[in-house]
């Protein structure tokens, strides 16, 4: 299985830059997405990595490190409506299902 | 029109009930899941099905039972709820045509408290 180790709560202020790192531990690494999650609600989709490299999309990047096990979700321009939950999951062929394992979240609080 | 619904959206039920959480969708996908949220421990998976004949356990299936009575539909049950069955419970869709970028699509949560 995976080991995903991701911080449990960040504050940034308004109009500033945040970077939410997820670092993990796996024998079959074959992806990593980004969800975002608002308070009592669906999470929904934010970013895909497989290779190593920065995919960006508009005020949100999501850069991986396979040989590292690292990977972060930077926000730039952060907004109030930007203060959720990110989720990090891991995809792993070695078992077989290739179904994402999910990190406990970062909690993000952005304030004025 | 939500392509992933849940109901109940809320429910209050007492220890030893048997209960049914449901979920539709409309987006035509063949793999559906169940996963259940608790603070400080993220989304864990409870059972998941890649087609209508297909069922699978995931990390945490003990106490619960699924079935997928049609492509769209996929139903969780608690056979005899206990207190640490609290929890929000998601069902999540996904399309293995998208190819290696597989997104799940969330339904809106079903809030389960066991008294």
């Amino acid at each position: 299985g995976q080991n995903i180790d991701q911080p449990t709560e960040m504050t940034a202020t308004e109009g500033a830059i945040v970077q939410i790192n997820c670092t993990y531990q796996t024998s079959g690494f074959n992806g990593l997405f980004w969800y975002q999650q608002h308070a009592g609600e669906a999470p929904t989709f934010l970013s895909y990595n497989v290779l190593d490299g920065l995919e960006e999309k508009g005020r949100f990047s999501s850069f991986l490190s396979r040989s590292k096990g690292y990977s972060y979700l930077l926000l730039k321009e952060l907004q109030m409506k930007d203060s959720a939950s990110y989720l990090c999951a891991v995809r792993d062929a070695s078992g077989g299902s290739y179904i994402p394992t999910f990190g406990r979240g970062t909690s993000l609080i952005v304030h004025p | 029109d939500a392509d992933v619904t849940q109901t109940p959206r809320n429910r209050i039920t007492k220890t030893g009930k048997r209960i049914m959480l449901e979920c539709s969708q409309t987006k035509g996908h063949d793999r559906m899941y169940w996963y259940r949220q608790d603070p400080g421990l993220g989304l864990r998976l409870i059972y998941y099905s890649f087609d209508v004949k297909d069922i699978n356990k995931g990390e945490i299936s003990d106490g619960y039972s699924v079935s997928r009575q049609a492509q769209a539909k996929f139903s969780l049950s608690l056979e005899s709820a206990i207190p640490n069955q609290t929890a929000l419970y998601f069902c999540a869709t996904s399309d293995p045509g998208q190819g290696s970028v597989e997104t799940q699509y969330f339904g809106p949560g079903t809030r389960l408290l066991v008294l």
